[in-house]
């Protein structure tokens, strides 16, 4: 049973620029959810995705979007980079909607400077 | 709105002794709570959870944690800590679908 995957390992970016991270999801697993980590803070939920729709979004801006494939893999796309921005991102899969039965298991993440 | 607290940014322990870190929790309705473990260049690792019942929770690589809905807490324990625990550990609760994380506590366990 292969686990959560996420590439890239890191990236650097600039101000203004865009990005893409990927994350595929364990095997048998229909939901992806994202959360953004910043340095010296837990992991802040950034949106989910069940099933191709997203379902449920935290207090991030526009600018943070994202895909989920009929394989279940899914992007997350940040455009008009801050610095702000600079921060680990999760990726988690669940078997359905993450709750107290599902439980989200997590990738290793994508560091991302943003200079 | 469902939020934990993480009281202490770092725990120190002496490699053998009992380690205990500290988780308070405020929700509106049951609230179920999560611990996840975290080592440098990896994800989150799940250890535990309370949902119901019993208020002693046993969990993965010896770690237990004690509900306690009196003082509000979901504190982290483990009998005789190992070096190899030193890592970053998060407590989290669900909020519908969605986990709300502390800000989490950095333990070291010293030889």
């Amino acid at each position: 049973e292969t686990g959560v995957t996420q590439s890239p390992t890191h990236l650097i970016k600039t101000r203004g620029q865009q990005v893409t991270l990927r994350c595929s999801s364990q095997s048998g697993h229909n939901t992806v959810s994202w959360y953004q980590q910043a340095l010296g803070q837990g992991p802040q939920f950034i949106f989910q995705y069940y099933r191709e729709e997203e379902n449920g979004r935290g207090n991030f801006p526009p600018r943070f979007s994202g895909l989920q494939f009929p394989n279940y893999s899914s992007e997350l796309n940040v455009n008009a980079l801050e610095l702000d921005d600079s921060a680990l991102y999760l990726c988690a899969s669940s078997a359905g909607l993450a709750g107290i039965y599902n439980e989200q298991f997590f990738g290793p993440g994508t560091r991302l400077t943003v200079l | 709105a469902q939020s934990v607290a993480q009281p202490e940014d770092q725990v120190k322990v002496a490699e053998g002794n009992p380690l205990t870190v500290k988780c308070t929790y405020s929700v509106s309705g049951n609230p179920y709570l999560f611990w996840y473990v975290q080592y440098p260049n990896r994800g989150l690792q799940f250890l535990l959870k309370y949902i119901t019942g019993d208020n002693l929770v046993k969990g993965s690589y010896g770690f237990e944690a004690e509900f306690n809905k009196s003082q509000t807490s979901f504190h982290l324990k483990k009998p005789s800590a190992l070096v190899s625990d030193s890592a970053l550990y998060f407590c989290a609760v669900l909020n519908t679908d969605k986990l709300i994380f502390g800000t989490g506590t950095r333990l070291q366990v010293f030889p």
